[in-house]
């Protein structure tokens, strides 16, 4: 069965360095999302990505975050400076949208869990 | 704006019937998602409303109604496996956008 992938599992970095989670999403699908989860809280999205460009981002997803899909299957979410507040864990997701179909349906990987010292 | 509603905490027995209320305010509306997440895992798609009504699977169901901004998740003959967090989750915007709600943790004992 199709499933998104992420790496790292797990990754521990000092504050201000920059961080780059990938994910691979489920290859025919149209529409990729990161969210994270802070330890014992809600999912919170940071942005959407749909034909190669962000089509929604939060709050949250401020200056120092930027997504990338380089190469057609790849989808990057980078932390330029961290901060030990980005501590949690990185949700990446893909819908299907083919059709124009909205099923709710979202693919989640198994999460990047960053930690930030 | 956005808002979710849903109860933080519920408790149930193995065997018994529970229903998790959602109630949101969101722009755009397509429809109403709900996820099942255990402790250190990801979310996982239960079920998805597009229209007022039950949609079942399995021993879960779930109920949309539009004019009342409300939706339900029905889990039936509960089973230990079933103590995880549930989220319900509007669908809206241009761009097939989810928000989390803030989620319900269900505990069931035996």
């Amino acid at each position: 069965e199709p499933e998104v992938t992420q790496t790292p599992s797990h990754q521990v970095t000092q504050m201000g360095q920059e961080v780059i989670l990938r994910c691979v999403p489920i290859s025919n699908h149209l529409y990729f999302y990161w969210y994270r989860q802070i330890l014992g809280q809600k999912v919170e999205f940071l942005v959407s990505f749909y034909n190669n460009e962000i089509s929604e981002k939060s709050e949250i997803f401020d200056d120092q975050f930027s997504v990338e899909r380089p190469d057609g299957s790849n989808f990057t979410l980078k932390i330029r400076s961290t901060k030990l507040e980005d501590s949690a864990m990185y949700f990446c997701a893909s819908m299907s949208g083919l059709g124009g179909a909205n099923t709710g349906e979202l693919f989640f990987g198994e999460g990047s869990r960053l930690t930030v010292l | 704006g956005q808002s979710l509603e849903q109860p933080s905490e519920v408790t149930a027995v193995e065997g018994a019937i529970v229903q998790i209320n959602c109630t949101y305010q969101t722009s755009g509306f397509y429809g109403l998602s709900w996820y099942q997440q255990h402790d250190g895992g990801a979310p996982t798609f239960l079920s998805y409303n597009a229209l007022d009504g039950l949609e079942e699977t399995g021993r879960f169901s779930s109920f949309l109604s539009r004019s009342d901004s409300y939706g339900y998740l029905l889990l039936q003959e509960l089973q230990m496996k079933d103590s995880a967090s549930y989220f319900c989750a509007p669908l809206s915007g241009g761009y097939n956008k989810l928000i989390f709600g803030a989620g319900t943790r269900l505990a069931v004992h035996p």
